[in-house]
């Protein structure tokens, strides 16, 4: 079974550019998940659909960060402008059940702002 | 406001003794607690998880523990092997929102 894919690995930008990450689930997850972890720091739920329709989005920056799920299977997470501290690992999971329980992890993206 | 806390970041166990992993909650709500495992450049995995109507979960080498009244739960793992070199992640849900709020993480480290 294929796990969550993720890209790119590794990204440096400016401040003030934009950047975007793109993230496959599992196959027939309905779930995902973008979280945010800043180093030394758990993982910070950023947004979380059900299918292509959002469940949670509280916690995600709406001035800067924008997340589209359209067919309601991959997804892409943007943040335009960048700020120095949106330096972090942004990692996508996916889940069957909408409980967050037992997510599936993809190996992240590490986004490095100078 | 940290809600789960791991007040450890780092622990060193000799290889074969129980390693154990400690976390601290403060919301009373919490019904789910679950814990992860990650190695360095990948994502968190899943590795053992809790009701809140239980106080005791075993998988294998690994059990978890939960205390209620004292809001405290904690991952035993015996015997320790090479292999569960990583950070460990304590994470919680309530059942009226789905979000897990995880802490910051044990970095466990099994000398040989």
């Amino acid at each position: 079974e294929a796990g969550v894919a993720q890209s790119p690995r590794y990204k440096i930008i400016e401040k003030r550019q934009s950047v975007a990450f793109w993230c496959n689930p599992i196959s027939g997850h309905a779930t995902l998940y973008w979280y945010q972890q800043i180093l030394g720091q758990g993982p910070k739920l950023l947004i979380q659909f059900q299918n292509n329709g959002v469940v949670d989005d509280s916690q995600l920056p709406k001035d800067r960060f924008s997340a589209e799920r359209l067919k309601g299977v991959d997804s892409t997470l943007k943040i335009q402008p960048a700020k120095l501290e949106d330096s972090a690992v942004y990692l996508c999971a996916s889940s069957l059940s909408q409980r967050g329980t037992e997510a599936f992890f993809g190996q992240g993206t590490r986004l490095t702002v100078v | 406001d940290q809600q789960v806390k791991q007040n450890s970041p780092s622990l060193s166990v000799q290889e074969g003794r129980i390693s154990i992993l400690n976390c601290d909650y403060t919301n009373s709500m919490f019904d789910y607690f679950l814990w992860y495992k990650k190695y360095p450049a990948e994502g968190p995995t899943f590795l053992i998880s809790i009701s809140s109507i239980k106080d005791k979960n075993e998988d294998g080498r690994f059990t978890v523990f939960l205390n209620k009244s004292a809001e405290h739960l904690s991952l035993h793992i015996v015997p320790s092997q090479p292999g569960d070199s990583a950070v460990y992640f304590c994470a919680a849900s309530d059942g009226s929102n789905y979000q897990l709020i995880w802490g910051a993480g044990t970095k466990l480290i099994i000398k040989p």
